[in-house]
């Protein structure tokens, strides 16, 4: 139990151009979805905490109008990477918390590049 | 200062070999301590929450010093499938919010 998915794994694309990952609890309902992003041989940095029908908290200097996050049902939490640049590059992971338990579940991550 | 520090490594260990992490964390608030363990280019995956008490599930401990502020991760008789990037993780007072340290690369070699 406690799948998580994400969507794409990988993807590449061009500056300016906008990136849309989804985040899926596939086998349970989640309160919580979190967005994190790493890049290389750094620690996972929390990007923003979204509930479901709220909007996303985000964490500091985590721009809310760049990194756009839509948490449409207790499933389904998407993160928009709005006029990415190479500088956005690096892995995006989601994860998903329930009610019951405070564990987080993690996606297995998309990795994105912006040429 | 960082939240939570650990020494990156990398530990390169044979097999059989026991090895130990240590992590400092900077807030006495912490209320929840972790270890996670991260394959190249995957998500980070539980491996094991850490207790006051201290805890042990087969080959690895887990010990929490409060008062010294630090986490540590022992790896008994390591296996090459041991070998992975240990993330040590901590919640603070409030929230939900995990904290990751950068991680301490660990590789067994036959």
């Amino acid at each position: 139990g406690a799948v998580v998915s994400q969507h794409p794994s990988r993807v590449i694309c061009k500056s300016g151009t906008s990136v849309k990952i989804e985040c899926r609890s596939l086998d349970f309902q989640a309160t919580t979805m979190f967005w994190y992003r790493q890049f290389p041989k750094q620690s996972l940095m929390l990007m923003a905490t979204s509930n479901e029908g709220s909007k996303a908290t985000y964490e500091q200097g985590v721009e809310k109008d760049k990194f756009l996050i839509n948490h449409a049902s207790l499933t389904l939490s998407t993160l928009t990477v709005t006029s990415a640049h190479p500088e956005d590059s690096s892995f995006y992971i989601c994860s998903a918390m329930t009610g019951i338990y405070n564990e987080q579940f993690f996606g297995p991550g998309t990795r994105l590049t912006v040429l | 200062r960082k939240e939570v520090e650990q020494d990156p490594g990398p530990f390169n260990v044979p097999e059989g070999a026991t090895v130990a992490f240590n992590c400092t964390y900077s807030n006495s608030a912490s209320q929840s301590f972790f270890w996670y363990r991260q394959d190249c280019r995957k998500e980070p995956k539980l491996l094991m929450s850490v207790y006051s008490s201290g805890n042990e599930d087969g080959r690895f401990t887990a010990q929490l010093n409060r008062a010294s502020q630090y986490i540590s991760l022992l790896i008994r008789d390591s296996k090459l499938s041991d070998s992975a990037t240990y993330l040590c993780v901590v919640i603070l007072e409030y929230g939900n919010k995990l904290v990751f340290g950068a991680g301490t690369i660990l590789r067994v070699k036959s």
